[in-house]
């Protein structure tokens, strides 16, 4: 079946470094990636709509100078936490839509657990 | 907008009981309507969907049916195990949204041996 894989899984650091999450889908191509963010006992809130080849689309609230997406190619989509604070301590989920195919489900990662210091 | 409305949870149920987990939406157009499970510390997986008005989805024990009339997709298993024992997402996806999917805000289901 379609396989999302999310890197790193988990990763500790502190206040004021930048955090680079990938997201790969490894036997599908997909045009569209999706950002999501989880706090404790919470949904997922969509962050952004990462588009290849051009400027991801951030939902309301925001902030894209905070939060760097790149989707460089059709199986590579990435997530940069700027200056990362405790407060960006959170687990960060991606999903990719299958290219060509709007009506296959997105295929999920399985996250990475970001936690500042 | 569009919304998703689960019950709330934790639902605790003994091994072998009958389990529902309520979901209703708010949509403007026709959204395909999805069931997600979240095990401790992973990403989500699909557990089933429905496209359409009446249709029904299933997978391992589980069903739910698109129904239009009340707005609702809800989430049905005859008998749980313990390795049910996980966080369930309803969600629909918006064809005119471009493939986003709203979430519900989850269900967390403990099952007991």
């Amino acid at each position: 079946g379609a396989v999302v894989s999310q890197h790193p899984s988990w990763v500790i650091c502190k206040s004021g470094t930048s955090v680079k999450i990938e997201c790969r889908s490894l036997d599908f191509q997909a045009t569209t990636m999706f950002w999501y963010r989880q706090f404790p006992k919470q949904s997922l809130m969509l962050m952004a709509t990462s588009n290849e080849g051009s400027k991801a689309t951030y939902e309301q609230g925001v902030e894209k100078d905070k939060f760097l997406i790149n989707h460089a190619s059709l199986t590579l989509s990435t997530l940069t936490v700027t200056s990362a604070h405790p407060e960006d301590s959170s687990f960060y989920i991606c999903s990719a839509q299958p290219s060509g195919d709007f009506y296959q489900p997105q295929h999920f990662g399985d996250g990475t657990r970001l936690s500042i210091l | 907008g569009n919304s998703v409305t689960q019950m709330e949870g934790p639902v605790t149920l003994s091994e072998e009981a009958f389990l529902t987990i309520n979901c209703t939406y708010t949509a403007t157009g026709y959204p395909s309507l999805f069931w997600y499970v979240q095990y401790p510390g992973e990403g989500l997986q699909l557990l089933l969907k429905a496209t359409k008005a009446d249709d029904k989805g299933s997978n391992k024990g589980f069903e739910a049916t698109y129904r239009k009339e009340t707005t609702s997709f809800h989430l049905e298993k005859g008998s749980v195990q313990v390795s049910d024992s996980a966080v369930y997402f309803c969600a629909l996806s918006d064809d005119n949204q471009g493939g986003k999917l709203i979430f519900g805000q989850g269900t967390e289901l403990s099952v007991k041996p």
